[in-house]
C-alpha cells in the first residue's frame, strides 16, 4: 500500500563519504520533494521537481544535489556530507493541477547519521 | 519572523479536553492550508486540509481566517493517540512553495 517510499529508513556515513538517498511512488504525482528536518525543527524544502523542471531553494547548499530520472524516481545526493547534515530527510509528492488545494504525501523518511 | 509560525507548546491536556492550536502567516499570497500530524521519528501525516468556509473531520474542526492570516485547529475529546506535534501547513499561489511551521506539540495524558 505504501505510495511513497524511502530508501534506506537508516543510513550511516562517514564524514565527507557521498551517499545517495532514494524515493519511489506510485501516485503518478508530477510534482516530487525533498526535505530536510532536523530534530524539533520544521521541515525544510531543499528541492523540488515538477516534471523534469528542477527547482532549487536559494539556501540550499551546492552539497545536494537531486536526480529525477523518471516520473516515478528521485534521488537525493550529498557530495561531501558533514556532521551538520545528520538529519532526518523527506521526500513527498503532490499532483499539481486542478484546484490548488494538494496536499503532499510524504514518504517514511531516511534518518542519516554522518560519523 | 518566520512565514508561518505555531505556538511550540506543549499542551499537556487530560483525555477529553478540548485543545485548540493557532497558526499565523506573513505572506498574503498563500493559497493552500493544510494540518498535519506528525509523531516522534515519523513522517508528516495529512491530518487535514483548510478551507475558507472551515471543515470538520469527527473530533477535528479547522478553520481559516483570511483576512487577520491565521488557521487553526480544534480537537475535542482528545484521545492519548492524539499525542503528537501538529505542524501547520501554507502553499503559496502557484503551487509548489511550501512552508511548514515548526509544529506544536501535544501531550495527552490519562
Amino acid at each position: 500500500d505504501a505510495m511513497v517510499i524511502q530508501n534506506p529508513r537508516y543510513q550511516v556515513t562517514q564524514f565527507g563519504k557521498p551517499v545517495t538517498l532514494s524515493c519511489s511512488q506510485t501516485l503518478n504525482h508530477n510534482v516530487m520533494y525533498w526535505y530536510q528536518q532536523k530534530s524539533s525543527q520544521a521541515p525544510k524544502l531543499l528541492f523540488h521537481y515538477y516534471d523534469k523542471d528542477f527547482n532549487n531553494e536559494a539556501d540550499t547548499p551546492d552539497n545536494f544535489q537531486s536526480r529525477r530520472p523518471n516520473t516515478s524516481f528521485c534521488f537525493l545526493d550529498i557530495r561531501s556530507p558533514g556532521l551538520g547534515d545528520a538529519a532526518m530527510y523527506l521526500c513527498a509528492t503532490s499532483r499539481l493541477g486542478g484546484a490548488g488545494n494538494q496536499p503532499q504525501h510524504f514518504g517514511d523518511g531516511t534518518r542519516l547519521s554522518i560519523l | 519572523r518566520k512565514e508561518v509560525e505555531q505556538d511550540p507548546g506543549p499542551f499537556n491536556v487530560p483525555e477529553g479536553a478540548t485543545v485548540a492550536f493557532n497558526c499565523t502567516y506573513s505572506n498574503s499570497a498563500s493559497q493552500s492550508f493544510f494540518w498535519y500530524r506528525q509523531d516522534c521519528r515519523k513522517e508528516p501525516k495529512l491530518l487535514m486540509s483548510v478551507y475558507s468556509s472551515g471543515n470538520e473531520d469527527g473530533r477535528f474542526t479547522a478553520q481559516l481566517n483570511r483576512a487577520s492570516q491565521y488557521i487553526s485547529l480544534l480537537i475535542r475529546d482528545s484521545k492519548l493517540s492524539d499525542s503528537a506535534t501538529y505542524l501547520c501547513v501554507v502553499k503559496r499561489s502557484g503551487g509548489f512553495k511550501t512552508i511548514f511551521g515548526a509544529g506544536t506539540r501535544l501531550f495527552v495524558k490519562a
